[in-house]
């Protein structure tokens, strides 16, 4: 059972566009909403989170929006840039900012393309 | 700060070896845990070790263990490996069983 579900699986956007990527989750005990940047050969770097307690999150470049009614969430990524091609992962856990009793849960990923 | 770091970074077994691998955490950390990252099932959650001591499993079979050190170093194990085990191993280190994990580069294990 998927618990997280992640859109789009790929995402091709010119320099300075806005790439949004989507995220709904079933569990409603979930309370940390963790995005990943992964590049090739690299592990995932956390690069900004949320919780549920607000709607919307924003660091740097990167915003994060939350619905709880929804479940869902997503990430904007404001003045994209080349430098910004890779793979994102949103995740989700219950257990305050860490992994949770199912430690984190994360989404498919969405490959991420930036073109010049 | 150092960040985690995962040995081997790269490793070729066949089909009923078995393999350690090994994590060192972000200075501090004290807690550790180990996802399996393939294509197809994408990132999963094998088992989480604070103060040396499992304190959750995924859904994983007993194949799979691990464990932590008195300095919080950790090592996962498995054992009588098959093909569909070859992954991207990855360990994360947070601070507590409450703090962000912070992954490392990961241990790219390839079953023949």
């Amino acid at each position: 059972q998927q618990q997280v579900k992640q859109s789009p699986q790929s995402l091709i956007v010119q320099k300075g566009g806005i790439p949004i990527i989507n995220c709904a989750y079933e569990n409603t005990a979930f309370d940390y909403f963790p995005w990943y940047q992964q590049f090739p050969g690299k592990g995932p770097a956390l690069l900004i989170a949320i919780r549920p307690d607000v709607s919307e999150k924003k660091e740097g470049r990167f915003t994060i929006s939350f619905n709880k009614s929804a479940k869902q969430f997503s990430l904007h990524i404001m003045d994209s840039q080349p430098g910004d091609s890779a793979t994102y992962f949103c995740a989700a856990s219950d257990r305050e900012s860490g992994g949770g009793a199912d430690g984190l849960t994360f989404g498919k990923g969405t490959h991420l393309i930036i073109q010049p | 700060k150092a960040g985690v770091t995962q040995t081997p970074r790269y490793l070729i077994k066949t089909r009923g070896q078995q393999v350690t691998l090994s994590c060192s955490p972000i200075s501090g950390h004290r807690s550790v845990s180990w996802y399996q990252q393939t294509p197809g099932q994408g990132l999963q959650f094998l088992f989480e070790y604070f103060s040396e001591t499992q304190r959750n499993k995924g859904n994983f079979p007993g194949r799979f263990s691990g464990r932590q050190f008195s300095n919080s170093r950790s090592e996962m194990n498995v054992s009588t490996l098959e093909l569909g085990d070859s992954a991207l191993y990855l360990c994360a280190s947070s601070l507590d069983l409450s703090s962000e994990q912070y992954f490392g580069p990961g241990t790219r294990l390839t079953v023949t």
